[in-house]
């Protein structure tokens, strides 16, 4: 089954700087990869997302890239801001074009920013 | 509009009793997932449910735990015999199963029910 893991675990960065965070995944069929944002007390929230036919996509401050070869993608948010402190986890789904979309999570990155 | 509702929002119980916690999803999401967070940690997966195909069942923890929906609507997790282990806040989340063009494929997360065995 799929498998997906996540780097750093903890991130401290200062307002203004770019912070960066890798999932790797091992199933090559996978073709949806989500961000998601989980702030304190709250469910996760969808923040951008990517599908395998895309390299790259970007909304406003934040980017995610997707190398299938390596089986790689990265979230990447500029110019942080201290509301972006929460944790972040990014997810795989195994065929989403066979209609079997169960989300495979990373383990989860808590990002810091300190004004 | 509304969103996924997962209830109670925080359940105290004592060990060895069983609890039942309910999750109503976003209607016309075929697809329901029961997550577990143990406190700073990452998101386990429990169950997930899609349409009318049998459950994917490999998260479950133990015989302890069980999960049913009620055709594509109202879903209950039971945990029975609670131990002190099984406090965690419990996440449900829906989407589409089979999304067609243009729609998303988001999975939409309730607040969760945060579960305290004592």
């Amino acid at each position: 089954g799929e498998n997906v893991e996540q780097h750093p675990s903890t991130l401290s960065v200062q307002e203004g700087d770019s912070a960066v965070i890798k999932c790797t995944y091992s199933d090559s069929a996978s073709n949806y990869f989500p961000w998601y944002k989980q702030e304190l007390g709250k469910g996760p929230q969808l923040i951008i997302d990517i599908r395998s036919n895309v390299g790259e996509k970007k909304d406003q401050r934040i980017a995610v890239t997707l190398n299938k070869t390596a089986k790689h993608f990265s979230l990447h948010i500029t110019e942080t801001q201290p509301e972006d402190s929460a944790v972040y986890f990014c997810a795989a789904v195994p065929s989403l074009s066979g209609g079997y979309n169960k989300l495979i999570f990373g383990a989860g990155t808590r990002l810091a920013v300190h004004p | 509009g509304a969103g996924v509702s997962q209830s109670p929002s925080n359940k105290v119980t004592e060990k060895g009793k069983d609890v039942e916690l309910r999750c109503d999803p976003i209607s016309g999401h075929t697809a329901l997932y029961w997550y577990r967070q143990r406190l700073g940690q990452g998101l386990e997966f429990l169950i997930y449910f899609q349409g009318n195909s049998a459950p994917d069942k490999s998260g479950l923890p133990s015989d302890r735990f069980s999960a049913e929906r009620t055709g594509e609507s109202v879903s209950t997790l039971t945990i029975q015999r609670t131990q002190q282990e099984d406090s965690a806040v419990y996440l449900c989340a829906s989407s589409f199963s089979y999304p067609t063009v243009g729609e998303s494929v988001e999975a939409f997360f309730g607040q969760g029910t945060r579960l305290t065995v004592v």
